[in-house]
């Protein structure tokens, strides 16, 4: 079965600069969720976009911003990277706000 | 959403049977209780699901306790692929408070 895709699986960046990742949910899946997961804690739920609105809003900083688009996959995007950026981001789907379904992740590292 | 208690760890025997206790005695009508593991940082492992009766898939059981304020996620035989952090959450399922909080969850270690 189809899972859902995060690209790019890995990405290092300076501080100050700037990245975008993306979210392919699995087909017909309408929401998507993004989750920050830093070393040695728990996920952290930090925005979701249901039918390409934003549905609800956690501890994401202003420096982030994230969108759904018609296609319904989702971008996270992230300026101003600081070293406390670095962590795995993962992207969820579901039909219609049930179960989520994860992908693999991001690693993001900050130098 | 309401909060869940998990020991933080636990062990079983390779091929024996795996029982993963939570708590969640501030749970609401309308919440279900919901199991996902992680496997050494890789993406969180959706389980199973319930609201108030027993549920069994390919993967585990979920026993949920008639005045559901607690649960017992079942591997019926452990193997050493199952070495993961469970978590135990409780959610509503549709709605604009759909999203995950995720816990401490247990730490099971299947031993050969």
């Amino acid at each position: 079965a189809a899972g859902v895709i995060q690209s790019p699986r890995h990405l290092i960046k300076e501080k100050r600069e700037t990245a975008t990742l993306k979210c392919y949910p699995i087909p017909r899946h309408d929401t998507v969720y993004w989750y920050q997961q830093g070393p040695g804690q728990d996920p952290q739920f930090l925005i979701s976009f249901y039918e390409k609105m934003q549905s609800d809003k956690g501890s994401i900083p202003d420096r982030f911003s994230a969108q759904q688009f018609s296609d319904y996959h989702s971008e996270l995007n992230m300026s101003s990277l600081e070293l406390g950026d670095s962590a795995l981001y993962f992207c969820a789907s579901s039909s219609r706000e049930d179960t989520q379904y994860f992908g693999p992740g991001t690693r993001l590292t900050v130098l | 959403d309401a909060k869940t208690t998990q020991p933080p760890s636990m062990d079983c025997a390779e091929g024996r049977a795996a029982n993963l206790p939570c708590n969640h005695s501030t749970i609401s009508g309308n919440e279900y209780v919901y199991w996902y593991r992680q496997i050494h940082s890789q993406g969180p492992q959706y389980i199973i699901h319930g609201l108030k009766n027993n549920e069994t898939n390919e993967m585990a059981s979920l026993i949920i306790t008639e005045d559901r304020k607690s649960s017992t996620l079942i591997l019926p035989h452990a193997t050493l692929r199952d070495t993961a952090v469970y978590y135990c959450i409780v959610r509503v399922k549709t709605g604009a408070n759909s999203k995950l909080t995720f816990g401490k969850g247990i730490t099971l270690s299947v031993r050969p």
